[in-house]
């Protein structure tokens, strides 16, 4: 059960194509983040909107680019990825501050071939 | 840059034995976070300890925060087949205006029946 909805669930793309992965929050939280997960690395954090406004882009390449339309939804857009791009994308949200806990979506399995 | 490590990164445990899991960071937390992630799911939040020293459990789940608010532990009994997964522990800094999350790389948990 998650108040976190991610789609879609699973995404196979060539590196020409482009695509969007989308994140929808039903917790009334007022933060959402983008994290990729690859295997044998820690979660890592990409992008953070708070109040709609990004507030966190940790060097991410401009291939990934994020748009938080309102605090409830969240995409990432996805175009000219690479193979070692393929991973697990998280969306998660928060309430903005200390001590408010992440609730993560099911996430996105991307593959880039 | 804020570091939190985990060791070990991989645990065996027989059905029915007990086993620890650390974290520990390189600077001085405000709070500590636990999640789960079963395989193939996502991570899911367990705990939080902001207490100097603080211990909560959580069933057959032992959570320490370290006196100097450095390092945290988790400590399972009597591990149960349920209890598969990777655990990771996540610390935030107590800097203003700087409310991001470090994630360690995790502890995987098998469990031999």
């Amino acid at each position: 059960e998650t108040g976190v909805t991610q789609t879609p669930r699973h995404l196979v793309m060539g590196m020409t194509n482009k695509k969007s992965l989308k994140c929808e929050q039903h917790l009334g939280h007022n933060a959402m983040y983008w994290y990729k997960q690859s295997a044998k690395k820690p979660l890592e954090l990409m992008f953070v909107y708070n109040f709609k406004e990004q507030t966190e882009n940790n060097s991410v390449p401009s291939r990934f680019s994020p748009e938080c339309p309102n605090s409830s939804h969240l995409f990432l857009h996805l175009h000219t990825l690479q193979p070692e791009d393929s991973a697990l994308y998280l969306c998660a949200s928060s309430q903005q501050g200390y001590n408010s806990p992440l609730h993560f979506g099911n996430g996105t399995r991307l593959t880039v071939t | 840059g804020q570091q939190v490590m985990q060791i070990p990164q991989y645990q065996h445990v027989q059905e029915g034995e007990d086993f620890t899991t650390y974290c520990n960071s390189s600077t001085t937390l405000s709070n500590i976070q636990w999640y789960k992630q079963r395989p193939g799911g996502h991570p899911v939040f367990l705990i939080q300890l902001v207490k100097s020293g603080e211990v909560k459990k959580q069933k057959r789940l032992t959570f320490q925060f370290g006196e100097a608010k450095k390092n945290s532990s988790l400590h399972i009994t009597a591990t149960q087949t349920t209890d598969v997964g990777t655990y990771f522990c996540a610390g935030q800094t107590p800097r203003s205006n700087d409310y991001k999350l470090s994630f360690g790389a995790g502890t995987t948990v098998t469990v031999r029946a």
